[in-house]
């Protein structure tokens, strides 16, 4: 169980337009759900937290009306980039957490922004 | 914030153990979790240590000292499908998770 899926796994997008990212857990419900980045060769940095039914909590540094998010249900939540430009270009991760589960974050298998 | 210190890169050979160490800030810790990621993969749950002490799962083993803030991925019987990253992360108050930098493993034959 605690299967974390993402789609699109990769995409490629033109300079000034937008991305969404959809996250879902399949088999179980997340009461919260987190956004991840990834530069090559680098960690994940947190982006922002998400809890079924409320605003996120952005980290500092990311810009919320960029990088827009939802989480509307306890099974889904979605990533917008907005008027994305090339150094948005990275690997996005989600995780989801289930308060039923414990602290462990499931993650996703990942997608792959390029921006051209 | 909350460093997590773990060294950037490691080498070891074949059918050898490998340690790789991660340091962090003990102030509003709850606990230890350590993830093995591939390049362009997610990453993949190891371990997570609460508690003190050393926790076996086959080849790998997971160990914490809450008071000295430090915990070590060791690695056995190496095999070339244990290149990969292995990241630390630390579990803080309002169950918010910290990663390290990654530590990347090349096995070599």
């Amino acid at each position: 169980g605690a299967v974390v899926s993402q789609h699109p796994s990769w995409v490629i997008c033109k300079s000034g337009t937008s991305v969404k990212i959809e996250c879902r857990s399949l088999d179980f419900q997340a009461t919260t759900m987190f956004w991840y980045r990834q530069f090559p060769k680098q960690s994940l940095m947190l982006m922002a937290t998400s809890n079924e039914g409320s605003k996120a909590t952005y980290e500092q540094g990311v810009e919320k009306d960029k990088f827009l998010i939802n989480h509307a249900s306890l099974t889904l939540s979605t990533l917008t980039v907005t008027s994305a430009h090339p150094e948005d270009s990275s690997f996005y991760i989600c995780s989801a957490r289930s308060e039923d589960r414990g602290f462990e974050q499931y993650f996703g298998p990942g997608t792959r922004l390029t921006v051209t | 914030g909350q460093n997590i210190d773990q060294p950037t890169e490691m080498t070891a050979t074949e059918g050898a153990i490998v340690q790789i160490n991660c340091t962090y800030q003990t102030s509003g810790f709850n606990g230890l979790f350590w993830y093995q990621q591939h390049a362009g993969e997610a990453p993949t749950f190891l371990s997570y240590n609460v508690l003190d002490g050393l926790e076996e799962k086959g080849r790998f083993s997971s160990f914490l000292s809450r008071s000295k803030g430090y915990s070590y991925l060791l690695l056995k019987e190496l095999q070339m499908k244990d290149s990969a990253s292995y990241l630390c992360a630390a579990l803080y108050a309002g169950n918010m998770l910290t990663f390290g930098g990654g530590t990347r493993l090349m096995v070599k034959p």
